[in-house]
């Protein structure tokens, strides 16, 4: 696709609910990366994949936190037991090769409200 | 860790202004800085970037200078408009890591 696609683009779980958010990368981009942004603050690195493989994880704030990415392209993030603190945008970005020095292409990202 | 500090706002200016967004970070080894712009309504987009020591990145008359002795990456643009009312967040990458700033909100009145 032209750019990186994600859903929902707005996603209200009650407390307790499993989530499951979407990432269409770019076409061929090889690196995949999820961030957590909460209100008025940066993004913050949850976790990066390059094709299928999970490189690091290290920003899941908890094992509630699952991503995946089987076939090297779409990749799916897993949030179960939602808690009010994961309330946030979830941002999706990929990257052409395997350094990042390109810069990213974002997706419009998901906002999650837990209630 | 690595981490980003920029210049705290809202930063308001009058159209034909001249802007500078300050930034600066700590990291190990040799970053690579970028800028982020997100637009009202929209997703984060790559401004500019600057891959090593006195690269300057530049791109829709925003420009900025990887400075290795001030640890700095300040933007800047000499006549902004009121198109580029948006947040503007400095970054850098390292090991295959982005680390952001907290973004500063830039609105430019007629």
């Amino acid at each position: 696709g032209a750019g990186v696609s994600q859903s929902p683009r707005y996603k209200v779980a009650k407390r307790g609910q499993d989530v499951a958010l979407r990432c269409d990368p770019i076409s061929g981009h090889v690196s995949l990366f999820w961030y957590q942004q909460a209100l008025g603050q940066g993004p913050e690195f949850l976790t990066y994949f390059q094709n299928e493989a999970q490189l690091d994880k290290s920003g899941l704030p908890s094992d509630r936190f699952f991503a995946e990415r089987p076939e090297g392209s779409v990749s799916t993030l897993k949030i179960q037991r939602t808690q009010q603190e994961d309330s946030a945008v979830y941002l999706c970005a990929s990257s052409l090769l395997e350094g990042v020095d390109y810069g990213y292409t974002f997706g419009s990202g998901t906002r999650l409200t837990v209630v | 860790g690595d981490s980003v500090t920029q210049m705290e706002g809202p930063v308001t200016l009058s159209e034909e202004a001249f802007l500078t967004i300050n930034c600066t970070y700590t990291a190990t080894g040799y970053p690579s800085l970028f800028w982020y712009v997100q637009y009202p309504g929209e997703g984060l987009q790559l401004l500019l970037k600057a891959t090593k020591a006195d690269d300057k990145g530049s791109n829709k008359g925003f420009e900025a200078t990887y400075r290795k002795e001030t640890t700095s990456f300040h933007l800047e643009k000499g006549s902004v408009q009121v198109s580029d009312s948006a947040v503007y967040f400095c970054a850098l990458t390292n090991a295959g890591k982005s680390t952001f700033g907290d973004g500063t909100t830039l609105t430019v009145k007629p």
